[in-house]
């Protein structure tokens, strides 16, 4: 199977600490997505890439977030300084180039920052 | 401001019946929609999409319908099966923009009853 694929699955970290996430998308997919999902809410959208190259960030990503896709295939997703409110599921997506493609989700990385 | 919303939290139907799950929009720029199943501890799976051209689409059980003077999508599955428990999500994309970040609403658990 060459789904989306996630690690770790599971992170608890103490408030402060620095948290890093990895995702590895779809081989022949050239976008990249990353979501975050609350209890109770559906995925809101963080950022994209296309290739290796970050297009958009939503307002929701602060200073203390940072995403990478160095060569066009994984990415990673770091957080600095957590805090309790980063406490959440990060999910990652990929999809072909093209306005109506559907997109591929992973099983997400629960983080608790306690 | 929620731009995509589910109003039905949660959703029990017995196996075998029709299951409509709703979900209405507001930002009229949204010419894509799509409806996602997530189950406990696995990233949301696509089912099924509709473009703004359409007003129906069919996959197998499941439907969608677009009502766009209303702006309301509907998913129906029948006939429904205990399998079809899990948390569904309707999801838009706006036209225009190439790279599909999606706007999710707040989901509604579905609960099918043997």
């Amino acid at each position: 199977d060459t789904g989306v694929s996630q690690d770790p699955r599971h992170k608890i970290t103490k408030r402060g600490q620095n948290v890093t996430f990895r995702c590895d998308p779809i081989s022949e997919h050239n976008r990249l997505y990353w979501y975050r999902q609350t209890l109770g809410q559906g995925p809101e959208f963080l950022t994209y890439f296309q290739n290796e190259a970050q297009l958009e960030k939503s307002r929701l990503l602060s200073d203390r977030f940072s995403a990478e896709r160095p060569k066009g295939s994984f990415s990673t997703l770091e957080i600095q300084r957590t805090e309790q409110g980063d406490s959440a599921m990060y999910l990652c997506a990929s999809s072909r180039q093209g306005p109506y493609n559907e997109q591929f989700f992973g099983p997400g990385t629960r983080l608790t920052v306690l | 401001d929620q731009q995509v919303k589910q109003n039905s939290p949660s959703l029990s139907v017995q196996e075998g019946r029709i299951s409509i799950l709703n979900c209405d929009y507001t930002n009229s720029m949204f010419d894509y929609f799509l409806w996602y199943k997530k189950y406990p501890a696995e990233g949301p799976t696509f089912l099924i999409s509709i473009s703004s051209i359409k007003d129906k689409n069919e996959d197998g059980r499941f439907t969608v319908f677009l009502n766009k003077s209303a702006k309301h999508l509907s998913l129906h599955i029948v006939p429904s099966q205990p399998g079809d428990s899990a948390v569904y999500f309707c999801a838009a994309k706006s036209g225009g923009t190439s790279y599909g970040k999606l706007t999710f609403g707040q989901g509604t658990i579905l609960t099918v009853h043997p």
